[in-house]
């Protein structure tokens, strides 16, 4: 098993909806970062978090450091959204992220 | 300022050949960190650097690939001989040395995808 578990794995969503990933761990975690790639392209940071949550634009994050989850939230979804979403968490006392597989996120017109 | 890069962007070589990844992190970024993805399979850290030192390498594969950041400044990833499971893509990712780790966010470049025939 995984330390670091997202999903779901695939999602599509019509432009407008309101999108939810989820990622879980296991381990003591200084921070979580949660990071996106679109096809062909390099790994942009959006958020990190070590506690409460975080808004960028249309993008929310949240962490519960006691239950081990932390969930993506974008709202009014864009086909520009289309893209891999990665959660990845710092463990505590170390400087390597460990990674979750991804979301794959398509957004239809 | 310019981001993290890495050269080349793609390279596509044959079982047994020399590769040699480049990573040029953001000016003043003591942290330097390579990560690797395969096919299907999630990001794994190989190693990270604080200035020119190996701080952990405990994710690198086996003895087959060497990483070297002398002058503390830009590092290179050798694959020396490559292999067909070394294919996949290269990340390379710097961050600043701060007090608390909890805010050491770290800048990826946009990978170098390694194809071995």
């Amino acid at each position: 098993k995984n330390e670091v578990e997202q999903s779901p794995q695939n999602l599509t969503a019509q432009e407008g909806e309101f999108i939810t990933i989820n990622c879980s761990y296991s381990v003591g975690i200084s921070a979580l970062h949660w990071l996106q790639q679109h096809p062909g392209g390099g790994i942009v940071s959006l958020f990190m978090l070590s506690s409460g949550k975080k808004k960028h634009g249309r993008l929310i994050a949240t962490i519960n450091i006691q239950e081990k989850h932390s969930s993506l939230h974008i709202t009014a979804s864009h086909p520009r959204d289309s893209a891999v979403y990665i959660c990845a968490v710092r463990r505590y006392n170390t400087d390597k992220l460990i990674f979750g597989t991804g979301t794959r996120l398509q957004v239809f017109p | 300022e310019a981001g993290v890069t890495q050269f080349p962007s793609h390279s596509v070589i044959e079982k047994g050949q020399t590769v040699t990844l480049r990573c040029d992190p953001i000016s003043g970024h003591d942290n330097l960190y390579w990560y690797r993805r395969v096919m299907g399979k999630e990001i794994k850290f190989l190693l990270h650097f604080v200035k020119e030192s190996k701080q952990d390498e405990s994710g690198m594969p086996n003895n087959r690939f060497l990483a070297e950041r002398t002058g503390g400044t830009y590092s290179t990833l050798k694959v020396q001989p490559a292999e067909l499971e070394d294919s996949g893509v290269y990340f390379c990712a710097s961050s600043q040395v701060r007090a608390s780790r909890s805010y050491n966010e770290q800048f990826f470049g946009p990978g170098t995808r390694l194809t071995v025939l």
